[in-house]
């Protein structure tokens, strides 16, 4: 198994823009995935296969690798975007699963 | 649409097991990988495993190796995961939740597995 690393959490002023990052070195070769989780509600997929964006995720939500360290950016913050997100990684061999710790956002 | 109900909340005691069910709804069940994923109080979310309700073949995380089941019942749509020797620090909300495109796109409402004496 391995590790992926996460900020434990990130403030942003609304409007602005707000940078995640997932580091781990096994994402040169493995697709990351993120996902917001609100309190009390189950996490939503935001970006799968490093940078798409399922149907219905606003185009604020962008998604990128380079290297060994996958981002999530939001831009135009807004209040409603306050959450814990988490990015995950397949590995391609085993099809085993790996979250990051996660990240708290504040929109402050 | 697609939609994953799980059953609901439990207590048990330490050393019992549970079992949490996940019917799948919207799509053809034996199409898509389950995977099992929880989350401790204010903690992260932990994957625990999947399973193909197609030819039954399974994974879990080295941590549940021993402890954790993964089956189904095709006919009604329905996986379950099955925790033995609950401990704990075992207590956490427990959720199924299918693949799309390498993603888990589909989650279920979450069944909160309470392990108290």
């Amino acid at each position: 198994s391995y590790e992926v690393t996460q900020p434990p959490s990130v403030s942003v002023s609304p409007g602005q823009t707000a940078t995640i990052t997932c580091s781990g070195h096994q994402l040169r070769d493995k697709y990351a995935c993120w996902y917001q989780q609100k309190p009390g509600q189950s996490p939503v997929l935001v970006i799968y296969q490093d940078s798409k964006r399922p149907s219905g995720i606003p185009e604020r939500f962008s998604g990128s690798t380079s290297g060994i360290t996958a981002t999530l950016t939001i831009s135009g913050t807004q209040a409603m975007d306050e959450a814990d997100y988490y990015c995950q990684a397949w590995d391609s061999i085993t099809s085993h699963v790996t979250f990051g710790g996660g990240t708290k956002l504040t929109v402050l | 649409q697609v939609r994953l109900v799980q059953s609901g909340p439990e207590v048990k005691k330490p050393g019992a097991s549970v079992k949490v069910s996940c019917k799948a709804s919207g799509y053809t069940f034996a199409n898509y990988d389950i995977n099992w994923v929880r989350q401790a109080p204010g903690q992260g979310l932990e994957w625990m495993g999947w399973m193909n309700p197609n030819d039954d073949n399974v994974a879990s995380a080295q941590k549940f190796q021993g402890r954790v089941t993964f089956t189904k019942n095709t006919a009604v749509s329905t996986a379950y995961m099955e925790l033995s020797s609950l401990r704990s620090d075992d207590t956490a909300v427990y959720y199924c939740a299918r693949v799309l495109n390498w993603g888990l796109a589909y989650w279920g409402q979450g069944t909160l597995v309470t392990v108290s004496s």
